[in-house]
């Protein structure tokens, strides 16, 4: 699986978009980019993939740079319900369904 | 659908002691697996299994079991625990791009 990159940690302002950037410069023409949340104590949460088209679901959306080096995950209305660590995972979809990698994420704070 | 559930929610063990984490999903999923996360760490696989009979090693396997007798449970054994084990487990079940994780048992050994 492709290195990814992500800031340590970020604030948003509730009722803002929050951004959350990714960097994965390594990443391979059959690599998907997925993001996973964890809020404090929970178990992590799937939010959204994609593997080079924008994507946009109910929770939030997926911007892939054309050379696929980087992503942005946006969540368009942030609450104080979206305070949590974020993920950002690179991997190849295979029916091999191996493990996903955890690296350190960003830290968002929601703040009031 | 009650998804993925882990018992127990909280255990405290004495170095030595051994004990089974049980985790169980009624999704039907073929493909599940076993976390943990030490504080302020991210998540480190242990064991997974890609069906019923079929386990494998994740990254940090040793001091811990697992079988997969049924499509729906998979059980985590810790043989002798030691302190270095007190962390919190997830287990987490899939099919296809998204995994499910459980609420979380988090162990602490004295």
């Amino acid at each position: 699986d492709a290195k990814t990159t992500q800031p340590p940690s970020m604030d948003c302002a509730e009722g803002r978009a929050a951004n959350l950037p990714c960097n994965h410069s390594t990443i391979s023409g059959n690599e998907y980019v997925y993001w996973y949340r964890q809020i404090h104590s929970q178990g992590p949460q799937y939010i959204i993939h994609g593997l080079k088209n924008n994507e946009t679901n109910e929770m939030a959306s997926l911007i892939i740079t054309e050379d696929r080096k980087s992503s942005t995950l946006i969540l368009p209305h942030a609450t104080l319900r979206d305070t949590a660590v974020y993920y950002c995972i690179v991997r190849k979809r295979d029916t091999g369904r191996r493990a996903l990698t955890f690296g350190s994420g960003t830290r968002l704070q929601v703040q009031p | 659908n009650a998804g993925v559930t882990q018992t127990p929610k909280f255990q405290v063990l004495k170095t030595g002691q051994s004990m089974t984490l049980q985790c169980a999903q009624d999704m039907n999923h073929e493909y599940m697996s076993w976390y943990r996360q030490d504080p302020g760490m991210g998540l480190r696989l242990i064991h997974y299994s890609v069906g019923a009979g079929i386990t494998d090693q994740g990254e940090v396997p040793n001091g811990y079991n697992v079988s997969r007798s049924t499509t729906e449970d998979f059980p985590l054994r810790l043989l002798s625990a030691a302190p270095s084990q007190t962390s919190v487990y997830f287990c987490a079940s899939s099919y296809g791009n998204e995994q499910y994780f459980g609420p979380g048992t988090r162990l602490t050994v004295t």
